[in-house]
């Protein structure tokens, strides 16, 4: 059965500071991964996703992830946070045909 | 574009009635629709997947009875709280995608309170 673990539940850091949230997964089969980000009080957006090929993927804001095959992982990394970053964050997995079943989400806070 | 609309973006109503909450995808065909629900302070957590045209697929543990997901057309599915009950007090949320792209994409959600 496919899964989604997310090691870290809620993260402080301070502005600037390098940021990696850890993601991995249980899926048999072709899998693509993303990334989504959910900003206080608003819906579910698409931070980046894996599908195939370069396994470092770059989204928006400046965020990437890199899907390293043999460790079951796709990690979310910025190298500089800013104070709008602060929200909550979710890895899923999936795949084109197939449900998309969703980690349990990192509380992300930037102290300004 | 790839937009989703859900509505109603909040619903209070009485124990024992049904609440019907829409998902919209307003510039693109939808074949597959997601209904999730999220409790406070955690993921999301999958209820079904329906395909346009054909019944609903239900997860482990949801009553298909009691969420009814109706997925007539491609750009409409809607999910039906029936004989709504306090501990169905939630946000549910909906996504979408088109068949054989990976992402979906989400709505807003709706925060629904049974009381």
């Amino acid at each position: 059965a496919q899964s989604v673990s997310q090691h870290n539940h809620h993260v402080i850091l301070s502005e600037a500071a390098s940021l990696e949230l850890g993601c991995n997964y249980s899926y048999g089969g072709t899998v693509n991964l993303f990334w989504y980000v959910q900003y206080p009080g608003q819906h579910l957006q698409l931070l980046l996703k894996y599908f195939s090929g370069d396994p470092l993927v770059k989204g928006i804001k400046g965020f990437e992830a890199e899907f390293i095959k043999s460790k079951f992982s796709f990690n979310l990394r910025k190298p500089s946070v800013q104070w709008s970053d602060t929200a909550e964050y979710f890895c899923a997995v999936g795949n084109r045909d197939d449900k998309i079943i969703f980690g349990k989400g990192t509380r992300l806070h930037i102290l300004p | 574009g790839a937009v989703v609309s859900q509505h109603p973006s909040w619903v209070i109503c009485k124990s024992g009635t049904s609440v019907k909450i829409e998902c919209r995808s307003l510039d693109f065909q939808a074949t597959t629709m997601f209904w999730y629900r999220q409790f406070p302070k955690q993921s999301l957590m999958l209820m079904a997947t329906s395909n346009e045209g054909s019944k609903a697929t239900y997860e482990q543990g949801v009553e298909k009875d009691k969420f009814l997901i109706n997925h007539a057309s491609l750009t409409l599915s809607t999910l039906t709280v029936t004989s709504a009950h306090p501990e169905d007090s939630s946000f549910y949320i909906c996504s979408a995608r088109v068949r054989g792209r990976g992402e979906a994409f989400f709505g807003q959600g709706t925060r629904l309170t049974v009381v």
